[in-house]
Parts: structure tokens; C-alpha cells; sequence
């Protein structure tokens, strides 16, 4: 049975710090890793979505990174802002398209 | 992008009464969609995948009489909590996958609070 964990489980940093959110999955054999972001009540906005044969992806301030073999994903977030502050989550994807989930990292960037 | 609709996105209504959610793909057609439910401070549960024309596929655990799910064009999916009680009282998330090549993403709606009084 796929297990996603995810550390820390609550963050708090100051404005424009640089940070590095980590999730980890006892099963290697995934299709792919996809990272959200979800704001307190609301649904989730798809971050990145890294291949299983792909390292790493970057979009603008983020970049993802992909060890399939250790069972582990990076999310860097670079110069922090008080708008990145969200629960971050992180799911892979196993077979017939279900997403597993982490219980997510809960993220404050203080102004 | 493409956008999935949930609606309604809060709903208290008291024991016992049945609930429809609704989730639309607004921009893509989905042949597959999933109903996910959160608990505070938890991670998302997937509960069911449903495709379009066919019956849905529930999670262990998950009480298919419950929880009625109809799939019944490939932009809508309805997820229907019949008899409600205070324990089904949760966030109920659905998502879309858009097409069906391995590496298309989900796309997630913005959720359902369901209150049970």
C-alpha cells in the first residue's frame, strides 16, 4: 500500500527566505508526482506535475525535484511571499489514475 | 486552463436528508472523474472513480449505497450522500482528468463543505 508523508507538517518563515518542502512514498513504482497548493476551504491548484522518468520541473519562483528511486520529491520555493502562504500537498499517481495523497505542509511567510 | 465547477460549495442541512454535489468540467471533456473527502488537518481520501456511461468504482471501505455517484455525460458527475448523519459532515473534493493519455494531470474542483445538524 502506497504511503505519502510529508515534513515539516507546519512552517513559518520570514518574507523572501528561500525554503524547501519535502515528501517521501514507500512505493517507487509511480507514474508520476504532482505537487498542489490548497487555500484554507478551498479546493487544490496544481503546482507541478514531474513524469516518473523526468528529475525535476520548474515553474517561475518553484522548482520540483524527483528521486523515484529513493522515494522522495523536493518543492523549493525561492524569495518566499506572504501570498505562497497555503497548505502545500503532495500526490503520486499509481495505476488506474488514483492520486495517493501526503496530509500536507501548512506553510506561513510573514511580512 | 481547464476548470472543473463544484457546486454547491457550502451546504448545512439537518440528519437524515440526502445531498447532491455537483461537479462540471467546464472546458474539457472528462472521461474520468474522481470524488476525494478531507478532513480537517488530513489528507485527501479518494472515495470513488467514476467514467462516463459506467458504474463507479468505490474505494474499500466507502458504502456504495451511501454515497451515489452518476457519471452521466463526460462534463458532469454528481456525488449524492443519501441520509446524511453528523459523521458524514466533511470537505468533498472532485477532480477531472482531462483525456486519456497516461501523463494528463488532474484538475481539481473547489470543494464542498457538507454540515450535517
Amino acid at each position: 500500500k502506497q504511503e505519502v508523508t510529508q515534513i515539516p507538517a507546519a512552517l513559518s518563515v520570514p518574507e523572501g527566505e528561500n525554503l524547501v518542502l519535502n515528501c517521501s512514498f514507500t512505493d517507487s513504482a509511480i507514474y508520476n508526482l504532482q505537487w498542489f497548493r490548497q487555500d484554507p476551504g478551498k479546493g487544490l491548484t496544481s503546482l507541478l506535475l514531474i513524469q516518473s522518468s523526468q528529475r525535476e520541473q520548474t515553474s517561475g519562483r518553484l522548482n520540483a525535484s524527483l528521486d523515484k528511486s529513493s522515494g522522495r520529491s523536493t518543492l523549493y520555493i525561492a524569495a518566499s511571499q506572504p501570498g505562497d502562504s497555503a497548505t502545500y500537498l503532495c500526490a503520486v499517481r499509481r495505476s488506474n489514475y488514483k492520486l495517493t495523497f501526503g496530509k500536507g505542509t501548512l506553510l506561513t511567510v510573514n511580512p | 486552463g481547464a476548470v472543473v465547477s463544484q457546486h454547491p460549495s457550502w451546504v448545512i442541512c439537518k440528519s437524515g436528508t440526502s445531498v447532491k454535489i455537483e461537479c462540471r468540467s467546464l472546458d474539457f471533456q472528462a472521461t474520468t472523474m474522481f470524488w476525494y473527502r478531507q478532513f480537517p488537518k488530513q489528507s485527501l481520501m479518494l472515495m470513488a472513480t467514476s467514467n462516463e456511461g459506467s458504474k463507479a468504482t468505490y474505494e474499500q471501505g466507502v458504502e456504495k449505497d451511501k454515497f451515489l455517484i452518476n457519471h452521466a455525460s463526460l462534463t458532469l458527475s454528481t456525488l449524492t450522500v443519501t441520509s446524511a448523519h453528523p459523521e458524514d459532515s466533511s470537505f468533498y473534493i472532485c477532480s477531472a482528468r482531462e483525456g486519456t493519455g497516461e501523463s494528463q494531470p488532474q484538475h481539481f474542483g473547489d470543494g464542498t463543505r457538507l454540515s450535517i445538524l
